[in-house]
């Protein structure tokens, strides 16, 4: 079954860091352009961040220079590294595969149930 | 920076009423999926490529438009097509934007 599965969300202090992952079955990351998408509580969706099939990184201002994103193709996993967090940043965080052609395939076919990362003290 | 509006914020129909839901883009734009969510869950992809529909997707979707007005109907409603739904614009830079959503309830 092609899915994928979010871990590593959680409660942490304003500047604080927490790494998020997800971990794919089913296809291949590297053979797929992966993002993360996020959603406030009672708000709308927000990109974040995208790595493409090919390595490169692109991320949405909100979070330059403060998220990481990166894979592991040897597990088949996906990472979000947040640094310097914001009380602006809580959300539930959803990772997703661009899987359709043709296109940039950066729309999103596969989600997974997404983890809450909440920021307060 | 590119703006998607999306139109109307809350619209109210009743089961068997045909729905139609706008997008807008601030900018031309040549990629645009529209997303079905429902309260808990996760996005689902209902079309990409402003009128492909994903799999598994009923034909009761449709898609259309270009340039910067997009059209996401449906058809005859069926109870459980009651949710959030949310335009995609993708490719370019930033490379993915997304509407604030609108609010499909049943009436």
């Amino acid at each position: 079954e092609v899915q994928v599965v979010e871990s590593g969300g959680d409660l942490v202090q304003p500047g604080g860091s927490l790494r998020l992952s997800c971990a794919a079955s089913g296809f291949t990351v590297s053979s797929k352009n992966m993002g993360w998408v996020r959603q406030a509580p009672g708000k709308g969706l927000e990109w974040a961040s995208v790595i493409y099939s090919g390595g490169s990184t692109d991320y949405a201002d909100s979070v330059k220079g403060r998220f990481t994103i990166s894979r592991d193709n040897s597990k088949n996993t996906v990472s979000l590294q947040m640094n310097s967090l914001r009380a602006e940043d809580t959300a539930v965080y959803y990772c997703a595969r661009g899987g359709v052609v043709p296109g940039p395939n950066l729309a999103f076919d596969i989600w997974g149930q997404g983890t809450m990362v909440t920021v307060s003290s | 920076e590119i703006v998607l509006t999306q139109s109307p914020g809350t619209l109210s129909l009743s089961p068997g009423e045909r729905a139609t839901l706008s997008c807008r883009a601030s900018q031309s734009s040549s990629y645009l999926a529209w997303y079905q969510q429902k309260p808990g869950q996760a996005p689902r992809l209902l079309i990409y490529g402003a009128s492909s529909r994903a799999t598994g997707i009923p034909d009761r979707f449709s898609g259309s438009g270009s340039g910067t007005d997009f059209t996401l109907t449906i058809s005859r409603l069926e109870p459980e097509d009651f949710a959030v739904y949310y335009c995609q614009r993708y490719g370019g830079s930033p490379p993915i934007t997304f509407g604030q959503g609108t609010r499909l309830e049943n009436k």
